[in-house]
Protein backbone atom coordinates (compact mmCIF):
# COMPACT_ATOMS: atom_id res chain seq x y z
CA UNK A 1 0.00 0.00 0.00
CA UNK A 2 1.63 3.20 -1.50
CA UNK A 3 0.55 6.00 0.92
CA UNK A 4 2.40 8.44 -1.17
CA UNK A 5 2.38 8.73 -4.61
CA UNK A 6 3.76 10.94 -7.61
CA UNK A 7 2.30 10.04 -10.77
CA UNK A 8 3.79 11.58 -13.46
CA UNK A 9 7.35 9.83 -13.48
CA UNK A 10 8.69 13.01 -15.97
CA UNK A 11 7.32 16.42 -16.54
CA UNK A 12 9.05 18.93 -19.27
CA UNK A 13 9.01 22.61 -18.78
CA UNK A 14 9.95 25.95 -21.14
CA UNK A 15 12.55 28.01 -19.12
CA UNK A 16 10.78 30.69 -17.35
CA UNK A 17 7.65 29.36 -17.51
CA UNK A 18 6.02 27.48 -14.23
CA UNK A 19 6.46 23.91 -13.33
CA UNK A 20 3.95 22.05 -11.23
CA UNK A 21 4.67 18.93 -9.21
CA UNK A 22 2.00 16.94 -7.75
CA UNK A 23 1.89 14.50 -5.29
CA UNK A 24 -1.38 12.52 -3.50
CA UNK A 25 -1.67 10.90 0.10
CA UNK A 26 -3.73 8.69 0.79
CA UNK A 27 -3.03 8.81 5.07
CA UNK A 28 -4.74 11.89 6.13
CA UNK A 29 -3.05 11.91 9.56
CA UNK A 30 0.46 13.34 8.20
CA UNK A 31 1.47 15.57 10.43
CA UNK A 32 3.83 17.42 7.79
CA UNK A 33 5.30 17.27 4.12
CA UNK A 34 8.45 17.87 1.93
CA UNK A 35 10.01 18.30 -1.59
CA UNK A 36 13.00 17.27 -1.90
CA UNK A 37 15.16 17.77 -5.31
CA UNK A 38 17.61 15.13 -6.52
CA UNK A 39 20.98 15.35 -9.11
CA UNK A 40 22.22 12.30 -10.70
CA UNK A 41 25.07 10.91 -8.28
CA UNK A 42 23.48 12.73 -5.30
CA UNK A 43 21.78 12.32 -2.23
CA UNK A 44 17.99 14.24 -2.06
CA UNK A 45 18.02 17.67 -0.99
CA UNK A 46 15.60 19.66 1.37
CA UNK A 47 13.33 22.29 -0.73
CA UNK A 48 10.44 23.17 1.25
CA UNK A 49 8.15 21.98 3.72
CA UNK A 50 4.42 22.34 5.16
CA UNK A 51 2.34 21.42 7.99
CA UNK A 52 -0.32 19.39 7.98
CA UNK A 53 -2.08 23.03 9.24
CA UNK A 54 -1.41 24.87 6.84
CA UNK A 55 -2.27 25.40 3.06
CA UNK A 56 0.65 27.26 1.73
CA UNK A 57 4.13 27.83 2.42
CA UNK A 58 6.55 29.96 0.28
CA UNK A 59 10.26 29.82 -0.57
CA UNK A 60 11.57 32.20 -3.52
CA UNK A 61 10.75 30.93 -6.64
CA UNK A 62 9.34 27.63 -4.99
CA UNK A 63 5.84 27.47 -3.33
CA UNK A 64 4.21 24.04 -1.79
CA UNK A 65 0.20 24.21 -1.85
CA UNK A 66 -1.88 21.55 0.58
CA UNK A 67 -5.35 20.70 -0.07
CA UNK A 68 -6.19 18.74 2.76
CA UNK A 69 -9.24 17.83 1.68
CA UNK A 70 -8.20 16.37 -1.90
CA UNK A 71 -5.18 14.55 -0.13
CA UNK A 72 -3.06 16.64 -2.19
CA UNK A 73 0.01 18.71 -2.41
CA UNK A 74 1.43 20.59 -5.22
CA UNK A 75 4.90 22.23 -5.87
CA UNK A 76 5.50 25.24 -8.21
CA UNK A 77 8.55 26.47 -9.58
CA UNK A 78 8.13 29.89 -10.96
CA UNK A 79 10.26 31.09 -12.91
CA UNK A 80 11.54 27.32 -14.42
CA UNK A 81 15.44 27.45 -14.34
CA UNK A 82 17.84 25.15 -16.50
CA UNK A 83 19.51 24.33 -13.54
CA UNK A 84 15.93 22.86 -11.38
CA UNK A 85 16.25 19.89 -13.77
CA UNK A 86 16.34 16.89 -11.30
CA UNK A 87 14.51 14.20 -9.99
CA UNK A 88 11.81 15.89 -7.04
CA UNK A 89 10.61 13.94 -4.64
CA UNK A 90 7.81 14.28 -2.10
CA UNK A 91 7.58 12.70 0.98
CA UNK A 92 4.89 12.85 4.39
CA UNK A 93 5.35 12.19 8.33
CA UNK A 94 4.32 12.21 11.29
CA UNK A 95 5.66 13.75 14.78
CA UNK A 96 5.49 10.73 16.81
CA UNK A 97 7.12 8.18 14.82
CA UNK A 98 11.17 9.29 15.35
CA UNK A 99 10.49 11.57 11.86
CA UNK A 100 10.42 8.80 9.84
CA UNK A 101 9.32 9.67 6.24
CA UNK A 102 7.22 8.36 3.22
CA UNK A 103 8.97 8.87 0.36
CA UNK A 104 6.90 9.05 -3.53
CA UNK A 105 8.38 7.53 -6.11
CA UNK A 106 9.68 11.15 -7.75
CA UNK A 107 9.19 12.87 -11.01
CA UNK A 108 11.68 13.71 -13.40
CA UNK A 109 11.63 17.40 -14.22
CA UNK A 110 13.33 18.59 -17.33
CA UNK A 111 13.78 22.60 -17.74
CA UNK A 112 14.83 23.38 -21.83
CA UNK A 113 16.21 26.62 -22.48
CA UNK B 1 31.27 22.53 6.02
CA UNK B 2 28.63 19.97 8.20
CA UNK B 3 27.53 17.09 6.32
CA UNK B 4 26.73 13.09 6.00
CA UNK B 5 29.41 11.60 4.59
CA UNK B 6 28.60 7.38 2.71
CA UNK B 7 31.47 5.26 1.94
CA UNK B 8 32.01 3.81 -0.43
CA UNK B 9 30.00 5.24 -3.15
CA UNK B 10 30.29 2.13 -5.12
CA UNK B 11 30.33 -0.93 -4.02
CA UNK B 12 30.26 -4.38 -5.81
CA UNK B 13 30.05 -7.57 -3.57
CA UNK B 14 29.44 -11.56 -4.66
CA UNK B 15 25.88 -12.92 -3.63
CA UNK B 16 26.19 -14.07 -0.03
CA UNK B 17 29.87 -12.31 0.91
CA UNK B 18 28.58 -9.83 3.90
CA UNK B 19 28.97 -6.35 3.33
CA UNK B 20 28.92 -3.24 5.35
CA UNK B 21 28.28 0.32 4.35
CA UNK B 22 29.51 3.32 6.50
CA UNK B 23 27.97 6.39 7.03
CA UNK B 24 29.49 9.45 9.09
CA UNK B 25 27.69 12.85 10.20
CA UNK B 26 29.67 16.17 11.50
CA UNK B 27 25.73 17.66 12.14
CA UNK B 28 25.67 16.26 15.55
CA UNK B 29 21.97 15.28 14.98
CA UNK B 30 20.59 12.50 16.99
CA UNK B 31 18.59 10.39 14.46
CA UNK B 32 20.26 8.41 11.97
CA UNK B 33 18.48 6.64 9.05
CA UNK B 34 19.24 4.06 6.30
CA UNK B 35 17.16 3.87 3.01
CA UNK B 36 16.89 1.41 0.10
CA UNK B 37 16.16 2.61 -3.01
CA UNK B 38 16.01 0.64 -6.39
CA UNK B 39 15.71 2.54 -9.45
CA UNK B 40 12.65 4.51 -10.46
CA UNK B 41 11.19 3.57 -7.07
CA UNK B 42 10.22 5.70 -3.78
CA UNK B 43 13.36 5.73 -1.19
CA UNK B 44 11.88 3.06 1.50
CA UNK B 45 13.10 3.54 4.80
CA UNK B 46 14.81 0.16 6.61
CA UNK B 47 15.45 1.56 10.32
CA UNK B 48 16.78 4.35 12.17
CA UNK B 49 18.14 4.69 15.22
CA UNK B 50 16.85 7.79 17.17
CA UNK B 51 20.53 8.58 19.48
CA UNK B 52 21.28 4.84 21.08
CA UNK B 53 17.19 3.44 20.10
CA UNK B 54 17.21 1.09 17.21
CA UNK B 55 14.11 1.23 15.34
CA UNK B 56 13.46 -1.40 12.56
CA UNK B 57 10.61 -1.35 10.24
CA UNK B 58 8.26 -4.21 10.02
CA UNK B 59 9.23 -5.22 6.33
CA UNK B 60 12.96 -4.82 6.79
CA UNK B 61 14.18 -8.28 5.49
CA UNK B 62 16.44 -10.09 8.81
CA UNK B 63 19.43 -9.70 6.09
CA UNK B 64 19.99 -6.00 7.20
CA UNK B 65 21.02 -5.26 10.38
CA UNK B 66 22.52 -1.78 11.70
CA UNK B 67 25.15 -0.08 14.35
CA UNK B 68 25.47 2.73 15.67
CA UNK B 69 28.45 2.73 17.80
CA UNK B 70 28.82 6.33 18.04
CA UNK B 71 26.75 10.07 17.16
CA UNK B 72 28.58 9.91 14.39
CA UNK B 73 28.59 6.84 12.83
CA UNK B 74 25.90 4.16 11.49
CA UNK B 75 26.60 0.88 10.05
CA UNK B 76 24.69 -0.71 7.26
CA UNK B 77 25.22 -4.60 7.63
CA UNK B 78 24.06 -6.54 4.96
CA UNK B 79 24.59 -10.61 5.84
CA UNK B 80 24.36 -12.62 2.52
CA UNK B 81 23.26 -10.05 -0.15
CA UNK B 82 21.28 -11.48 -2.70
CA UNK B 83 20.47 -10.05 -6.58
CA UNK B 84 17.67 -8.62 -5.53
CA UNK B 85 19.75 -6.76 -2.53
CA UNK B 86 21.23 -4.25 -5.50
CA UNK B 87 20.23 -0.89 -4.66
CA UNK B 88 21.31 2.98 -4.08
CA UNK B 89 21.53 2.79 -0.37
CA UNK B 90 20.74 6.30 1.80
CA UNK B 91 21.73 7.51 4.67
CA UNK B 92 20.00 10.12 6.06
CA UNK B 93 20.25 12.25 9.62
CA UNK B 94 17.68 14.73 11.72
CA UNK B 95 17.86 16.73 14.80
CA UNK B 96 14.11 15.49 16.14
CA UNK B 97 14.03 18.49 18.76
CA UNK B 98 13.88 21.08 16.79
CA UNK B 99 11.24 22.45 15.14
CA UNK B 100 11.60 21.27 11.47
CA UNK B 101 11.46 17.46 10.80
CA UNK B 102 14.14 17.99 7.63
CA UNK B 103 16.38 14.91 6.86
CA UNK B 104 19.78 15.59 5.49
CA UNK B 105 20.95 12.74 3.00
CA UNK B 106 24.30 11.77 1.90
CA UNK B 107 25.19 11.01 -1.52
CA UNK B 108 24.49 6.88 -1.07
CA UNK B 109 26.29 4.13 -1.92
CA UNK B 110 25.54 1.80 -5.27
CA UNK B 111 25.40 -1.45 -3.81
CA UNK B 112 26.14 -4.34 -7.09
CA UNK B 113 25.66 -7.58 -6.37
CA UNK B 114 27.11 -10.37 -9.02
Amino acid sequence: DQQVKQNSPSLSVQEGRISILNCDYTNSMFDYFLWYKKYPAEGPTFLISISSIKDKNEDGRFTVFLNKSAKHLSLHIVPSQPGDSAVYFCAAGFYNQGGKLIFGQGTELSVKP
Amino acid sequence: DAMVIQNPRYQVTQFGKPVTLSCSQTLNHNVMYWYQQKSSQAPKLLFHYYDKDFNNEADTPDNFQSRRPNTSFCFLDIRSPGLGDAAMYLCATSFLASLSYEQYFGPGTRLTVT
